[in-house]
């Protein structure tokens, strides 16, 4: 079936540093979707890229889709306390499949 | 936040005793979805529903049924609970009346464990 493949597992960065996700598939993708999920929280959905290439802008948040539409990034520009938390790439299983495939994510430590 | 509800938020039951989560929507989103989430795995599908009496199986199945009799109330059975069936089960649901494939938002979800 469908996988996503999400490196790093984990990071920690210094307050102020920048952050990067990376979501890669075997398979070219419809669209890819990015969650947050905060300690002890349940997943909260970021953003929906569709189009090859597109990069989308949240903040301090960059999304970006590539070309081949077979891998995707997350980037954030000055990381904050407020940034923890695990960030999951996830993309539906061909076209037509109401079945979302996530990647084991990558966990976010902020130190202040 | 989307109106998702699920109960019990936390449960302790032991090995071998049936087990019933609910999980209620009041936004008639037409997708249901039942994933389980455990360390170095991420989220998991259990099984999802596409409508009334209507569902399908997901990755990892085996060792849990569903039901959804109503529209609002999508139910995760665990016939006979395993200590491998310890973790955090999450519901979510979609609108994906359109056919578009849709932003899927989270309830809240169950800690069970299984002793």
């Amino acid at each position: 079936g469908q996988q996503v493949m999400q490196i790093p597992q984990y990071q920690h960065v210094q307050e102020g540093e920048d952050f990067t996700t990376y979501c890669n598939s075997s398979t070219t993708l419809s669209n890819i979707q990015w969650y947050k999920q905060r300690p002890g929280g349940h997943p909260v959905f970021l953003i929906q890229l569709v189009k090859s290439g597109e990069v989308k802008k949240q903040k301090r948040l960059t999304f970006q889709f590539g070309e081949a539409k077979k891998n995707s990034s997350l980037h954030i520009t000055a990381t904050q306390t407020t940034d923890v938390g695990t960030y999951f790439c996830a993309a539906y299983s061909g076209a037509g499949s109401y079945q979302l495939t996530f990647g084991k994510g990558t966990k976010l430590s902020v130190i202040p | 936040d989307a109106g998702i509800t699920q109960s019990p938020r936390h449960k302790v039951t032991e090995t071998g005793t049936p087990v019933t989560l609910r999980c209620h929507q009041t936004e008639n989103h037409r997708y249901m979805y039942w994933y389980r989430q455990d360390p170095g795995h991420g989220l998991r599908l259990i099984h999802y529903s596409y409508g009334v009496k209507d569902t399908d199986k997901g990755e990892v199945s085996d060792g849990y049924s569903v039901s959804r009799s109503k529209t609002e109330d999508f139910l995760l059975t665990l016939e006979s609970a395993t200590s491998s069936q310890t973790s955090v089960y999450f519901c979510a649901i979609s609108d994906a009346w359109t056919g578009r494939q849709e932003t899927q938002y989270f309830g809240p979800g169950t800690r069970l464990l299984v002793l």
